[in-house]
């Protein structure tokens, strides 16, 4: 199995979409939990970060964590066409940190 | 959010050329630094992970004397493709983490925007 699943899509939606981005992982031992956002030629930039269940917000974005599930989600809120880009999951564990492979979001203005 | 920096950010070189790429963390002390390498349309591949003031520690395929790896101190680290080749040609991506003593682990790491290397 595993450590991290993500669907790598591609997804396309419309301007001002309500986005849902999914990743499970199969490590319980995971501390921290962590959305990046890649545009293409570019590193990841760090988004999100929460090492706990339940949502944290931040503007647009909202970051849930379902420990028990092992599930965590990012919603963008009124998707814009500057959100167009890769996000990755991620896990980190001590010193050790797990990606998702990515999902391409496409959003159309 | 914390700045990492990556240069250059395009290297065009000739094959049997040896190449340094520098990262640097611009605003906080990086205990720890990462090397990826990334391919068109896929995800991270971790190459090695370098705790300041001690010897890389390479994942599994990754030839510690094909990619040296320096962290000299805790806001740089290099890494040197030696000798490269075409297939050496890739996109390569630094990140910094500091450590979280109250979870005795890496805070979530910070990007440079990485290096785009072509061997010709």
């Amino acid at each position: 199995q595993k450590e991290v699943e993500q669907d790598p899509g591609p997804l396309s939606v419309p301007e001002g979409a309500i986005v849902s981005l999914n990743c499970t992982y199969s490590n319980s031992a995971f501390q921290y939990f962590m959305w990046y956002r890649q545009y293409s030629r570019k590193g990841p930039e760090l988004l999100m970060y929460t090492y706990s269940s339940g949502n944290k917000e931040d503007g647009r974005f909202t970051a849930q964590v379902d420990k028990s599930s092992k599930y965590i989600s990012l919603f963008i809120r009124d998707s814009q066409p500057s959100d167009s880009a890769t996000y990755l999951c991620a896990f980190g564990n001590f010193n050790k940190f797990y990606f998702g492979s990515g999902t391409k979001l496409n959003v159309k203005p | 959010g914390a700045v990492v920096s990556q240069h250059p950010s395009r290297v065009i070189c000739k094959s049997g050329t040896s190449v340094k790429i520098e990262c640097r963390s611009l605003d906080f002390q990086a205990t720890t630094m990462f090397w990826y390498r990334q391919f068109p349309k896929q995800s991270l591949m971790l190459m090695a992970t370098s705790n300041e003031g001690s010897k890389a520690t390479y994942e599994q395929g990754v030839e510690k004397d094909k990619f040296l790896i320096n962290h000299a101190s805790l806001t740089l680290s290099t890494l040197t493709v030696t000798s490269a080749h075409p297939e050496d040609s890739s996109f390569y991506i630094c990140s910094a983490s500091r450590r979280d003593r109250a979870l005795y682990s890496n805070q979530p790491q910070h990007f440079g925007d990485g290096t785009r290397l072509s061997i010709l």
